[in-house]
């Protein structure tokens, strides 16, 4: 346990489904984090939030909706995905301070089948 | 540039002996953090070890030691004695202290054979 949870664990959609995925932290961090894995490829940083704000977006499709209401949840809305998009995603928080210390805590991970 | 390179897609050890995950990183800030992380098959990432830049000596955490050559610009991970267990994705990270953002290597994938 890392402290950082992420429900579902596994979530199978359609390509016209809406659904969401939710990330919580219970480490008092203030930095939160998307990370997109697919099979044989390296970690995607999708999005940063830092206290609330997001500061990252790296060219992520509009079909992945980010929300931070606080900075112990973090959410991924989706909607009208592609089967490309099946993946593990994992979140991430860490402390938002100055310093290049502060690990990153990573939840289990959802793994997304698009179907 | 790649900020961080993990050259070796694959690795074989056998159980009881150590291996070397080379990593070598990218940057022009001269204050930054190093991470490995270790991924098994259920997914999750688990932290294993953390060197700072201005850190004198090498990290040590239990059976993992950070090979730091700062002049190279090389952290490579050392697990010594290996066992079945540490059969996983092992990725290396930094840290700069400007923004809140990691950057990881594309992953060593380590297979320990009895």
């Amino acid at each position: 346990e890392t402290g950082v949870t992420q429900t579902p664990r596994h979530l199978v959609m359609g390509m016209t489904n809406k659904k969401s995925l939710k990330c919580e932290q219970h480490l008092g961090h203030n930095a939160m984090y998307w990370y997109k894995q697919s099979a044989k490829k390296p970690l995607e940083l999708m999005f940063v939030y830092n206290f609330k704000e997001q500061t990252e977006n790296n060219s992520v499709p509009s079909r992945f909706s980010p929300e931070c209401p606080n900075s112990s949840h973090l959410f991924l809305h989706l909607h009208t995905l592609q089967p490309e998009d099946s993946a593990l995603y994992l979140c991430a928080s860490s402390s938002a301070s100055i310093s290049s210390y502060n690990e990153q805590f990573f939840g289990p991970g959802t793994r997304l089948t698009v179907l | 540039a790649q900020k961080i390179t993990q050259t070796q897609p694959g690795m074989f050890v056998q159980e009881k002996e150590a291996v070397t995950l080379d990593c070598t990183y990218d940057t022009s800030d001269p204050s930054y953090g190093l991470f490995w992380y270790k991924q098994p098959s259920s997914g999750e990432m688990i932290f294993l070890i953390y060197q700072g830049s201005y850190d004198q000596q090498n990290a040590t955490e239990g059976r993992y030691s950070l090979n730091f050559q700062k002049a190279r610009k090389s952290a490579n991970l050392v697990i010594s004695a290996s066992q079945l267990g540490d059969s996983a994705m092992y990725f290396c990270a930094m840290r700069e202290p400007t923004g809140n953002q990691f950057y990881f290597g594309t992953g060593t994938s380590l297979t320990v054979i009895p």
